[in-house]
């Protein structure tokens, strides 16, 4: 069955600094969505991306869509302390409408 | 606030009973998603309905059924409970079971 993939597990990050957080699915997703869930907290949803190779900003935050519709990414320039939380990535596959989740980041911020 | 709201917040009960959890999706909403998030664990899919039927299953024990009624609200129910049913339950729900899903503040049971 489909899998969603998620790595690090855990991203510990000096605050200030930048870091990645990769999100991979062994089959095509007909679009990839970003979540936020701060501790104690529920999901809370962030972005969806559609096209191959698709490329949003928030603030300071980036998504990328891979070409073949199979990968994403969350780029955090300048992590501050209100990041802190697991980030997920869930995707409907082709012609499927279950929305799994990736286990998620789980990111700290160090002062 | 999200829109959607799950009803008990919390839930404490004893092995081998059967409890009713209840969600109400957001205003015109069609889809409704169930999810089970053990500690420190990501969100495992269980169920999802659109407009009344089922639409795509997960790894949902045969011990837990769900059903969404005509005015859209659903309820999952889970028997037999064991001590590692106990977990965070969150409902999520969609205005048509592809794009941005939002979830309420989740129902705790914990089996005793």
């Amino acid at each position: 069955g489909q899998q969603v993939m998620q790595i690090p597990q855990y991203q510990h990050v000096q605050e200030g600094e930048d870091f990645t957080t990769y999100c991979n699915s062994s089959t095509t997703l007909s679009n990839i969505q970003w979540y936020k869930q701060r501790p104690g907290g529920h999901p809370v949803f962030l972005i969806q991306l559609v096209k191959s190779g698709e490329v949003k900003k928030q603030k300071r935050l980036t998504f990328q869509f891979g070409e073949a519709k199979k990968n994403s990414s969350l780029h955090i320039t300048a992590t501050q302390t209100t990041d802190v939380g697991t980030y997920f990535c869930a995707g409907p596959i082709i012609n499927d409408y279950k929305l799994s989740f990736g286990a998620g980041t789980t990111v700290t911020v160090r002062a | 606030d999200s829109g959607v709201t799950q009803t008990p917040k919390h839930l404490i009960t004893a092995t081998g009973q059967r409890v009713t959890l209840r969600c109400s999706p957001r205003s015109g909403d069609l889809s409704v998603y169930w999810y089970q998030q053990s500690l420190d664990q990501g969100l495992q899919f269980l169920i999802q309905y659109y407009n009344g039927e089922e639409r795509a299953k997960g790894n949902i024990l045969e011990r837990f059924s769900a059903q969404q009624f005509p005015d859209l609200h659903s309820e999952l129910n889970l028997s037999s409970l064991e001590l590692g049913d106990s977990a965070l339950y969150f409902c999520a729900s969609s205005v048509e079971g592809r794009g941005e899903a939002f979830f309420g503040q989740g129902t705790r049971l914990t089996v005793v």
